[in-house]
């Protein structure tokens, strides 16, 4: 599986754009990337997945490079309940396989 | 939006009780999932069920867990003899990945939190 890496926390305000960044070097050529949000004492949630390119959807954006060893996960106009964690995840037939949690970048979104 | 529903939401049990945890997946899955996250923690996998087997299984899960579908709609974690490590949150997911849009989806439920004393 490939390691992701994102950064441990990130803080912002109400009305920003969040942009949170996983670095996948070892991804390979059937693996998808996820990324799912949780907040405190809830299960894992999805938000997006993307193979290449761009992917947007009603709670974000997801951009991917042509050498896909890095993805940037977009949150626009963050509020107040945008505060959990999000999980990068990278890997193959995700919808019947072990997902690997990492842990994840906490963001703290602030009035 | 369908989703997973576990129960209890909480329990405390003694050292060394058995506990059965209790999960209905989303009605049309096919792939049943147990997660655990002790506090404070990474979400870790436990265990995959398909088909009425398991289909994988993480090294957490020792012969002190077993799961069970012991009808159309249940899934069960059962911890055999409760050690205090075990404290934790399960989650019990599922998936559909025949098709469709949410065909890499894996949906979680709210948690059941174990507190062994």
């Amino acid at each position: 599986l490939a390691k992701t890496t994102q950064p441990i926390s990130m803080d912002s305000y109400e009305g920003q754009e969040v942009n949170i960044t996983c670095s996948h070097n070892n991804i390979a050529t059937n693996d998808y990337i996820t990324w799912y949000q949780q907040f405190p004492s809830q299960g894992p949630r999805f938000i997006i997945q993307g193979y290449k390119t761009k992917v947007t959807n009603e709670v974000a954006s997801l951009f991917i490079p042509a050498d896909r060893k890095s993805s940037t996960l977009s949150l626009p106009r963050v509020s107040l309940s945008d505060t959990a964690v999000y999980y990068c995840l990278v890997g193959p037939d995700t919808g019947r396989r072990a997902l690997t949690f990492g842990s994840g970048t906490r963001l703290q979104v602030q009035p | 939006e369908p989703e997973v529903t576990q129960t209890p939401s909480h329990q405390v049990t003694q050292m060394g009780q058995e506990v059965i945890l209790r999960c209905v997946p989303i009605s049309n899955h096919l792939y049943f999932y147990w997660y655990r996250q002790i506090l404070g923690q990474k979400v870790e996998f436990l265990v995959s069920f398909y088909n009425n087997e398991i289909s994988e299984k993480s090294e957490i899960f020792d012969d002190q867990f077993s799961v069970e579908r012991p009808d159309g709609s249940n899934f069960t974690l059962k911890i055999r003899s409760t050690k205090l490590e075990d404290s934790a949150m399960y989650f019990c997911a599922s998936s559909d990945p025949t098709g469709g849009p949410s065909r890499n989806t894996i949906y979680f439920g709210e948690g059941s939190w174990l507190t062994v004393v």
